[in-house]
C-alpha cells in the first residue's frame, strides 16, 4: 500500500519556466512534509520541508504547497534551471521529527536548454 | 565531515550468495536508516536504529534479511541468501537530535546491488 504517491515518473521542463512536481498521500495522520533531490551515483539530499500547520513554505526558487483537504502538495521551482535536473522524492512523516519517513516513488525533472 | 560512507558502492553477486553491505554514519548522529530504492516502490524504510538499538524493522522484506549496528560508527545490512528480486539500490542514512527533536536525514551514496 503506497500511502506517498507521486503518479508522474517524469517532467520535462524548459529552462526558465515554473516546474511544478506533485505528490499525494493517504494517511490523514501525516503531519510534516519534505522534499528530497537526487543526483545519478549520489544520496537523496533534504530540499525544503512543510508542517501541516502551514499551507505555504518558500526558500527561493522553492516553494512547497499543502492542500490538507486534497491531500496533496506540491513543489514549485522558478525558474527552472539545468542544474535542477534529478530525481525528487516526496516524503512525509506523522510528527515533525518523527523519524519514520514514507517515500514517493519519485519524479525525473529535466530542464531542458 | 565526509558524510555517510557507504561500501561497496556496486556490489554483483549470484543468486544464493551472502551480501553484506555497510555504513558509517556521520559522528554524533543518533539516527541510522537502512533504505531500498526501487523503481517501483520508491525509497522504502528497511530498519532504523537509535543509539545502536534497532527500534523498528517491521520494513525488512523477510528474514534473509538482517541488520546489526555494533557501534555508533558502524552498521552492516546483510541479505542472506540473496535473490534477483534484491536487486537494488541500498541507501544508509543518519541524522542527528538537535533540541529533542530528530533534524534531517542524510544519506550515503548508496550501494548498487546487483544479484544474477
Amino acid at each position: 500500500d503506497q500511502q506517498v504517491k507521486q503518479n508522474s515518473p517524469s517532467l520535462s521542463v524548459q529552462e526558465g519556466r515554473i516546474s511544478i512536481l506533485n505528490c499525494d498521500y493517504t494517511n490523514s495522520m501525516f503531519d510534516y512534509f519534505l522534499w528530497y533531490k537526487k543526483y545519478p551515483a549520489e544520496g537523496p539530499t533534504f530540499l525544503i520541508s512543510i508542517s501541516s500547520i502551514k499551507d505555504k513554505n518558500e526558500d527561493g526558487r522553492f516553494t512547497v504547497f499543502l492542500n490538507k483537504s486534497a491531500k496533496h502538495l506540491s513543489l514549485h521551482i522558478v525558474p527552472s534551471q539545468p542544474g535542477d535536473s534529478a530525481v525528487y522524492f516526496c516524503a512525509a512523516s506523522q510528527i515533525q521529527g518523527a523519524q519514520k519517513l514514507v517515500f514517493g516513488q519519485g519524479t525525473r525533472l529535466t530542464i531542458n536548454p | 565531515d565526509a558524510g555517510v560512507i557507504q561500501s561497496p558502492r556496486h556490489e554483483v553477486t549470484e543468486m544464493g550468495q551472502e551480501v553484506t553491505l555497510r555504513c558509517k554514519p556521520i559522528s554524533g548522529h543518533d539516527y541510522l536508516f537502512w533504505y531500498r530504492q526501487t523503481m517501483m516502490r520508491g525509497l522504502e524504510l528497511l530498519i532504523y536504529f537509535n543509539n545502536n538499538v534497532p527500534i523498528d524493522d517491521s520494513g525488512m522484506p523477510e528474514d534473509r534479511f538482517s541488520a546489526k549496528m555494533p557501534n555508533a560508527s558502524f552498521s552492516t545490512l546483510k541479505i542472506q541468501p540473496s535473490e534477483p528480486r534484491d536487486s537494488a539500490v541500498y541507501f544508509c542514512a543518519s541524522s542527528p537530535i538537535l533540541g529533542g527533536i530528530q533534524e534531517t536525514q542524510y544519506f550515503g551514496p548508496g550501494t548498487r546491488l546487483l544479484v544474477l
